[in-house]
């Protein structure tokens, strides 16, 4: 199993400004995934991020709005740009192979004021 | 598309009851069945998983077993304790036509009493 680290685990913002989360693995994986769980929901799926390419994005969310990086095998960004108040979640890496698990970061819970 | 169905919560129960957690799925192939867990402050954690029909993943004294007739894969436990108390989200992963296609439910939040 891999384990995953994130920062912050959790910050206060105002709108209008941006925040980048970090996600760390443990070992090198080939597939990295970024979601987003609102206040007593389910988990919804940002985006996939495969390392020397651009992220795939799920519908309803934009590049512009959540720009993801990818540099090296173990490592990820995920940026929530011009934010409101609407994007007060836990928003959680994770990892995983076709058919295989996937293994979460412990999350970012962001408020937005 | 693929979908994942959970019994709605909150379910509320006495220490050491019994408990039963209902998952349906739809999917257009062969999926993998999972159950998470998330403790309160914590992400999700994998309870257990079932990769073909008939499998029955355990762990911790839960068990479930891969239905496909029924299409599902409802969680069991036979004695809860207080520190069961937590979300639990069914999931399935499955081969779509862009890659792993990995669908959550909507997750139960179990409360268990002493």
């Amino acid at each position: 199993s891999a384990v995953i680290s994130q920062k912050p685990s959790r910050d206060i913002c105002q709108r209008g400004t941006s925040l980048t989360i970090q996600c760390q693995v443990d070992s090198q994986v080939t597939m990295m995934f970024w979601y987003r769980q609102q206040p007593g929901q389910s988990l919804t799926l940002i985006a996939t991020a495969n390392q020397g390419s651009e992220a795939t994005y799920e519908s309803g969310f934009v590049i512009d709005k959540f720009p993801i990086s990818r540099p090296n095998l173990t490592f990820s960004t995920l940026t929530v740009s011009n934010m409101s108040p609407e994007d007060s979640s836990i928003y959680l890496c994770s990892v995983g192979d076709l058919y295989n698990e996937q293994f979460f970061g412990p999350g970012t819970r962001l408020t937005v004021l | 598309g693929n979908s994942v169905t959970q019994m709605e919560g909150p379910v509320t129960l006495s220490e050491e009851a019994f408990l039963t957690i209902n998952c349906t799925y739809t999917a257009t192939g062969y999926p993998s069945l999972f159950w998470y867990v998330q403790y309160p402050g914590e992400g999700l954690q994998l309870l257990l998983k079932a990769t073909k029909a008939d499998d029955k993943g355990s762990n911790k004294g839960f068990e479930a077993t891969y239905r496909k007739e029924t299409t599902s894969f409802h969680l069991e436990k036979g004695s809860v304790q207080v520190s069961d108390s937590a979300v639990y989200f069914c999931a399935l992963s499955d081969l779509g036509n862009y890659g792993q296609n990995f669908v959550f439910g909507p997750g139960t939040r179990l409360s268990v009493l002493p």
